[in-house]
């Protein structure tokens, strides 16, 4: 595997529903980020690590909880989601000095 | 007022036109600059990183920064048909400033 992974690739799930999402760098980089991509919106950023510590988190529901266990892999876990919630959910990667950001193919998830 | 603005299009060209695309800031410390390519279906990739005012070229791509007017832009030369993407354009105040604030991107149709 070469860049940036995730998993799955599509989900659909329930509003009572617990899910995570895997996302999973081979880059080497050492900060790992979400972001969630809806229809005619910019790309809004909702969680940030940077050698391994949250030091981002805007203003995301509670229903939305990371887990970063290495610098490799990145978690979000997902339950009693909203309708509204349905997106593409991104996940990327960095240097954690430098801009250029490498994205995964995303997770497009549909809450029903 | 949106941090970035960028005109959703969409945007037919035949293929061998020059694409303009273009987005516009309201954030003057904005000083990093890049341009994303994303597939249907596929995370965005980078393609063009700039630093301040001044162009920028890769191939058919040239990327350009007006700092003054708060106006950038990214040329694509002899388009093709493999160019049909949505083009997200993407710009910090500092480097690993780890929060990059996006425009909403701009679909591209290269008609063979």
């Amino acid at each position: 595997e070469t860049g940036v992974t995730q998993t799955p690739r599509h989900l659909v799930m329930g509003m009572t529903n617990k899910k995570s999402l895997k996302c999973e760098q081979h880059l080497g980089h050492n900060a790992m980020y979400w972001y969630k991509q809806s229809a005619k919106k910019p790309l809004e950023l909702m969680f940030v690590y940077s050698l391994e510590e949250r030091v981002e988190n805007n203003s995301v529901p509670s229903r939305f909880s990371p887990e970063c266990p290495n610098s490799s892999h990145l978690f979000l876990h997902l339950h009693t989601l909203q309708p509204e919630d349905s997106a593409l959910y991104l996940c990327a990667s960095s240097q954690r000095e430098r801009d250029e950001q490498y994205f995964g193919p995303g997770t497009r998830l549909t809450v029903t | 007022q949106k941090e970035v603005e960028q005109d959703p299009g969409p945007l037919s060209v035949p293929e061998g036109a020059i694409v303009s695309l273009n987005c516009t800031y309201s954030n003057s410390a904005f000083q990093y600059f890049m341009w994303y390519r994303q597939y249907s279906r596929k995370g965005p990739e980078l393609l063009m990183y700039t630093y301040s005012s001044g162009n920028k070229e890769d191939g058919r791509f040239t990327a350009q920064v007006d700092k003054s007017s708060k106006y950038i832009s990214l040329f694509i030369r002899d388009s093709q048909p493999s160019d049909s993407a949505t083009y997200l354009c993407a710009m910090s105040a500092r480097t690993g400033a780890n929060n990059l604030f996006f425009g909403t991107g701009t679909r591209l149709t290269v008609i063979p």
